[in-house]
């Protein structure tokens, strides 16, 4: 299975919910990552998870929460956000590091709108 | 910013024609890898070249490296419809984190 899932494909949210955005690979990588993409840019990582442990936040705000239950999923708890907020929003996964070579398996994505 | 630079920003050829799209990065690289994107999908990693590498070959794909001029290329001959997507190149931050870095990408448009 080289598969990367992300649930919602859809989300519409207000300034005041609570969401969550989650992902989920069986290829066996203990390194997962969230990226945000706005239109006609390139992702930009956000957080980095390496053997379940947090090894990158890319100064994220504190309104994007990261969580990585087990070695398969990873999920981005999501509160207050705005507007600006707004974007794809990509899970990946990979082995960890060796010998410089990280290819990353991309999910489809969650479109995020914050109303 | 360490973000690297393609050019062009959009392209659009006829189907058959070979597109090309380069990258050039600003840091010394272990290796640098080719994404392609769909719109409003995930990305798909298409080929990695390494450092000690010149050029690489992938089905219609052909990669080229020159790291002293830290830039690099991406053809793809024969174009098809399908090819039609957002192409990035991404180069690893260091060996001792998974980082990469996106260039800013290449939009092809491929006309039947």
């Amino acid at each position: 299975d080289t598969e990367v899932t992300q649930t919602p494909k859809h989300l519409v949210m207000g300034m005041t919910n609570k969401k969550s955005l989650k992902c989920e690979q069986h290829m066996g990588h203990r390194a997962m990552y969230w990226y945000k993409q706005k239109a006609k840019k390139p992702p930009e990582l956000m957080f980095v998870y390496s053997y379940e442990k947090l090894s990158i936040n890319e100064s994220v705000p504190s309104r994007f929460s990261p969580e990585c239950p087990n070695s398969s999923l990873l999920n981005l708890h999501l509160h207050a956000l705005q507007p600006e907020d707004s974007a794809l929003y990509l899970c990946a996964s990979s082995h960890v590091t060796k010998r410089g070579i990280n290819t990353q398996y991309f999910g489809p994505g969650t479109r995020l709108t914050v109303l | 910013s360490q973000q690297g630079e393609e050019d062009p920003q959009a392209l659009s050829i006829q189907e058959g024609e070979n597109a090309t799209m380069n990258c050039s990065y600003k840091t010394s690289i272990n290796n640098l890898q080719w994404y392609r994107q769909n719109s409003g999908r995930g990305l798909v990693h298409l080929i990695l070249i390494r450092s000690n590498e010149r050029e690489k070959h992938s089905g219609r794909l052909r990669v080229t490296l020159d790291t002293s001029k830290k830039s690099s290329s991406l053809l793809i001959t024969a174009s098809r419809a399908a090819d039609t997507a957002s192409y990035f190149c991404a180069t690893d931050a260091s060996s001792a984190t998974n980082k990469l870095i996106f260039g800013t990408g290449t939009l092809l448009a491929v006309q039947p």
